[in-house]
């Protein structure tokens, strides 16, 4: 089992829909979580980081379930300028974070 | 300007090559690290150095070295270029652990596109 997963994608969405992207980790030891978007052909940029009691910025929900070792971010109200990927980031002990492969979402007009 | 910078931003090589990818940073942060990305296998970390003295393997860092010479730089060398490390690399930079579990936000450069053929 890989050790961050995310869902296979495209996404393809229209403007103003709804969209969920879930991430599943295997290291029952990670303690800090995070959603990174990554534009085509970018760096990779923080966009927010997830607390267990869930958190939410603007129309960004982000959620984390310790006891399912699951991650999930949402994305309210699509705008054509939330197309990227986006990646599920967590810890490995105290060293460094490991990156999900990403999940694309392109929205369309 | 960038708090992180690259260079060469692009580069093309022939295999057996030494490369040296430079990165620099104005963040007067501590920690910096090297990625590689590929398509459908996500970013992957070669080496990470938690300040001047210190410089600890990622998980695929066989056929890479690095070098940090000073709090802001942090060089990746490939000694001899083989075709599988044509790739995307990205440098990182962060502050130290927020607290005892806390994990603080890593800012990327603009990526050095590398070819080696």
């Amino acid at each position: 089992r890989k050790e961050v997963e995310q869902d296979p994608g495209p996404f393809n969405v229209p403007e103003g829909a709804t969209v969920a992207f879930n991430c599943t980790y295997s290291n029952s030891a990670s303690q800090s979580f995070f959603w990174y978007r990554q534009d085509c052909r970018k760096e990779p940029k923080l966009l927010m980081s997830v607390y267990s009691s869930g958190n939410e910025d603007g129309r960004f929900t982000a959620q984390l379930n310790r006891a399912s070792q699951y991650i999930s971010l949402l994305i309210r109200d699509s705008k054509l300028s939330d197309s990227a990927t986006y990646l599920c980031v967590v810890t490995r002990g105290g060293t460094a974070l490991i990156f999900g492969k990403g999940t694309t979402l392109s929205v369309s007009s | 300007d960038a708090d992180v910078t690259q260079t060469p931003r692009n580069r093309i090589t022939k295999t057996g090559k030494r490369i040296m990818l430079e990165c620099s940073q104005t963040k007067g942060h501590d920690r910096m690290y090297w990625y590689r990305q590929d398509p459908g296998l996500g970013l992957r970390l070669i080496y990470y150095s938690f300040d001047v003295k210190d410089i600890n393997k990622g998980e695929i860092s066989d056929g890479y070295s690095v070098s940090r010479q000073a709090q802001a730089k942090f060089s990746l060398s490939l000694e001899s270029a083989i075709p599988n490390q044509t790739a995307l690399y990205f440098c990182a930079t962060s502050e130290g652990l927020a607290g005892a579990a806390g994990y603080n936000e890593q800012f990327f450069g603009p990526g050095t596109r590398l070819t080696v053929l």
